[in-house]
């Protein structure tokens, strides 16, 4: 079976501009999550999508929004890019719930110039 | 306020020494606790879980936790290293709050590993 996948692996953008990250979940799994990785902040929970609707989420800007299809693909949109979103965004992937096991993407490095 | 505290930011051991990082957390109920590695540009990789049952865990390459709720923690052994092993290693308990779930990370242990 196959892993999360995540696309594109690296992007770079300046402040200012907006991102979209894409997240491909483990075939079969519902729940999709969004961490954000720094050096000074660790891994942080962003949201968590299931069935289409957002169910849980982090204590992050409105500028950080996602969404989730059909076939349980999910997106992360940064709007207004500001240097201190440079990081390391992973996804992961559960069959339901928060509590079960998440399988984690490889990510995506962000760098805001 | 939960959380979760690794008190060991950086870790050297010698190959085949044994090994054991720390993990507390801060919860009321029984907790839903993981351990997982991240190696360098890479994602996480699930090591081993608890959610109830037999307080000794056995997880993937070798690895294993004990969970003693007297102690509120977590940690993760491994009776002999190996090279392969270097790599950030990161606890996480699932923290249930008004209607909100989420996984919170502790801030990682960093281990090296010497030949």
């Amino acid at each position: 079976k196959a892993g999360v996948t995540q696309t594109p692996r690296y992007l770079i953008k300046t402040r200012g501009q907006q991102v979209t990250l894409s997240c491909s979940p483990i075939s079969g799994h519902r729940s999709v999550s969004w961490y954000q990785q720094t050096p000074g902040q660790g891994l942080q929970f962003l949201f968590e999508y299931f069935s289409e609707t957002q169910r849980n989420k982090g204590n992050f800007p409105g500028r950080f929004s996602g969404r989730q299809f059909s076939n349980s693909r999910s997106e992360m949109n940064v709007s207004t890019l500001e240097l201190g979103d440079s990081a390391l965004y992973l996804c992961a992937s559960s069959l339901n719930k928060v509590s079960d096991t998440q399988y984690f993407g490889p990510g995506t490095r962000l760098t805001v110039l | 306020a939960q959380s979760v505290t690794q008190p060991d930011i950086h870790i050297t051991v010698s190959e085949g020494a044994s090994l054991e990082l720390r993990c507390n957390y801060s919860y009321g109920a029984t907790p839903y606790l993981f351990w997982y590695v991240q190696s360098p540009g890479q994602g996480l990789q699930l090591l081993l879980k608890y959610f109830s049952g037999d307080t000794l865990v056995q997880g993937i390459k070798g690895f294993e936790a004990e969970f003693k709720r007297s102690q509120s923690s977590f940690n993760l052994r491994k009776p002999s290293v190996h090279w392969s092993d270097a790599a950030e290693y990161f606890c996480a308990v699932v923290l249930f709050s008004g209607g909100y779930n989420k996984l919170i990370f502790g801030a990682g242990t960093r281990l090296a590993v010497h030949p």
